[in-house]
Order: structure tokens, then C-alpha cells, then sequence
């Protein structure tokens, strides 16, 4: 069973750092590209951040651009987020994502989310 | 960026009804354009790629149309477990983009 994780959310104030995890169990995570897509309250869906199997190609919505930096060990199944200058903006529920396999850029798993709350 | 629009905001709809969920890219994405469900304080499902094509596991009653910048999604006759929040998103460009949801609840 697949099965996604994540860890590392709680309150920061503005301008703080958090990292976040996301532990991958039940399928070969080398294999798949990975995503973080965020929802702040009440509100819709926006994907964050995207990083391929091999860790050598990486995206960023522009709203976390030069903020957040992408990262995986595939020895530790594990995928990262590492916030930096956060911003009350940046309040939402972070999900991973796992890349669907057949068409790719779409997501076919969630982990539960994490929520991240930016606030003095 | 490619902005996703999703109407209408709210569809109020009684069991057994079809409910007709539409989507509008700004500028054309193919068929690259998925369907989500999401219930309150649960993660996102795919429920559709491909514009038309069923994710693993979901039900026959769903079903997805259109290609370009007009998509539907249609649920032929809803369930008490369909009354949902359902996101559609494109990943034809970057950044991958999502529509503001279509609230599906129980008229």
C-alpha cells in the first residue's frame, strides 16, 4: 500500500525556517517524481514544487521561488521542503504528491498534509 | 501562467441527479487536464487524466469530456459520497495550475 507522511509543519513567525519531510513507503520511490502542493485555509489547491526521481530536474511556483528549496534521499525514501523567509502567505496545509507514473505531472497519491501556520 | 477557471462555484444537486462540473484553461492544454475530489479534512483523489480516461478505482458514474480550454466533468447520478469539492488542474505548462473548486452539495 502506498503510503505518504509528512512531518515537520507547526507555528513560525514571519521570517522564520521550517523543514518539512514527507517519508514514501509501499512503492520503489527512486522511481517516481515527486511534488508539494499546499492549501491554505479555506482556499483551493497550489502546487508548490516538483523534483524528478533522480533529483536532476526541480520547479518552483514563483511564489516560493529563491524561498524553498526541493530536496530527496531516495537511500531514506524520503522527500523535503525546506521553507526559508516565511511569510503569513505561506499558512497552509502542505501535501507530497507522488507523480503519476503513465502521464506524469499529475498526482495519484497524497499523504495526509502537514499544516504550517506563519504568525507572530 | 495558465489560469484555470471553474464553474460554477457552487452546485447544489439532489441524490440520484447528474451534476455537470466545467473547467476553462486561458490558453489550450491539450488533453493534459486531471479531476480531483476532495472531502473535508482529507487529501485530494484523482478521479480523472487525460481529460477522460478514469483513475484506478473510480466509479463508472464519473466521467470527463473536452479538450483545448473547455472541460467537463460529469457525475451521472450522485451519490451521498459524491458531495465534495472537486479541483480541476493542467499540466501541460509550467507552473502546474489548479481551478478555485466547484463546491458539489446536497440540494
Amino acid at each position: 500500500e502506498v503510503q505518504l507522511v509528512e512531518s515537520g509543519g507547526g507555528l513560525v513567525q514571519p521570517g522564520g525556517s521550517l523543514r518539512l519531510s514527507c517519508a514514501a513507503s509501499g512503492f520503489t520511490f527512486s522511481s517516481y517524481s515527486m511534488n508539494w502542493v499546499r492549501q491554505a485555509p479555506g482556499k483551493g489547491l497550489e502546487w508548490v514544487s516538483y523534483i524528478s526521481s533522480s533529483s536532476s530536474t526541480i520547479y518552483y511556483a514563483d511564489s516560493v521561488k529563491g524561498r524553498f528549496t526541493i530536496s530527496r534521499d531516495n537511500a531514506k525514501n524520503s522527500l523535503y521542503l525546506q521553507m526559508n523567509s516565511l511569510r503569513a502567505e505561506d499558512t497552509a496545509v502542505y501535501y507530497c504528491a507522488r507523480d503519476f507514473p503513465y502521464e506524469g505531472l499529475l498526482f495519484d497519491y497524497w499523504g495526509q498534509g502537514t499544516l504550517v501556520t506563519v504568525s507572530s | 501562467e495558465i489560469v484555470m477557471t471553474q464553474s460554477p462555484a457552487t452546485l447544489s444537486v439532489s441524490p440520484g441527479e447528474r451534476a455537470t462540473l466545467s473547467c476553462r484553461a486561458s490558453q489550450s492544454v491539450s488533453s493534459n487536464l486531471a479531476w480531483y475530489q476532495q472531502k473535508p479534512g482529507q487529501a485530494p483523489r484523482l478521479l480523472i487524466y487525460g481529460a477522460s480516461t478514469r483513475a484506478t478505482g473510480i466509479p463508472a458514474r464519473f466521467s470527463g469530456s473536452g479538450s483545448g480550454t473547455e472541460f467537463t466533468l460529469t457525475i451521472s447520478s450522485l451519490q451521498s459520497e459524491d458531495f465534495a469539492v472537486y479541483y480541476c488542474q493542467q499540466y501541460n505548462n509550467w507552473p502546474l495550475t489548479f481551478g478555485q473548486g466547484t463546491k458539489v452539495e446536497i440540494k
